[in-house]
């Protein structure tokens, strides 16, 4: 298996651009959970899916930010406007079990 | 809330010593505790898990124990190499139906010297 796959690897926009990160979870995996990684926050858990159903969104800083599992094998996060602020790596991540597998991430700048 | 704490936050060893990471957590209540390595501008990799039950897992010359009682996971690393040199990070998951709900620990930095 490929693993889990994100795309893009880098992106960069302008503030108030509409930014969707894309994430395909390795085959067979029923959980998708997406992470944002910065320097001041570490590793946080925006939102997580069991059976495409998004299950706990607590972790998703603002209504600018929305994910979907539209089927198992496809997940994309949304930001809509992007802020500088929202410049980090957006890993996801999949599982079956108990243990997690995490994708390459997409690295996000926001100018 | 779990909080997770890693202990250092950077060690810079000579080729050949024994690493030592720790990891606390502050909720006993944790089910599985998972290490993953970080390398600069990577992803994730999943080095060892340790289920509930388990008090340690082993791969290779990477050894990780958890003493839930006492609120601790440790990895070691045996003869170190240059090539294992990177972030290593701890990650506590809070039950059994949300495996991947993972609160990760800030990592540690190891550098391993020629």
């Amino acid at each position: 298996d490929a693993g889990v796959i994100q795309s893009p690897r880098h992106e960069v926009t302008e503030m108030g651009q509409e930014v969707t990160l894309r994430c395909k979870p390795i085959s067979g995996h029923n959980s998708l959970f997406w992470y944002r990684q910065t320097m001041m926050r570490g590793l946080e858990l925006l939102i997580y899916f069991n059976n495409n159903v998004p299950i706990d969104d607590s972790g998703m800083p603002e209504d600018r930010f929305s994910a979907k599992m539209p089927n198992a094998s496809f997940s994309t996060l949304k930001i809509q406007p992007s802020e500088p602020r929202d410049s980090a790596v957006y890993f996801c991540a999949s599982t079956f079990g108990p243990e997690a597998f995490f994708g390459q991430g997409t690295r996000l700048t926001v100018v | 809330k779990q909080e997770v704490t890693q202990i250092p936050a950077a060690l810079s060893v000579p080729e050949g010593e024994n690493l030592v990471l720790n990891c606390s957590f502050t909720d006993s209540a944790i089910y599985n505790l998972q290490w993953f390595r970080q390398d600069p501008g990577k992803g994730l990799t999943s080095l060892l898990l340790i289920q509930s039950s388990q008090r340690e897992q082993t791969s290779g010359r990477l050894n990780a124990s958890l003493d839930k009682s006492s609120g601790r996971s440790t990895l070691y690393i045996a003869a170190s190499q240059p090539g294992d040199s990177a972030t290593y990070l701890c990650a506590g998951g809070p039950m059994a139906d949300s495996w991947g709900k993972l609160q990760f620990g800030a990592g540690t930095q190891v550098v391993v010297t020629p």
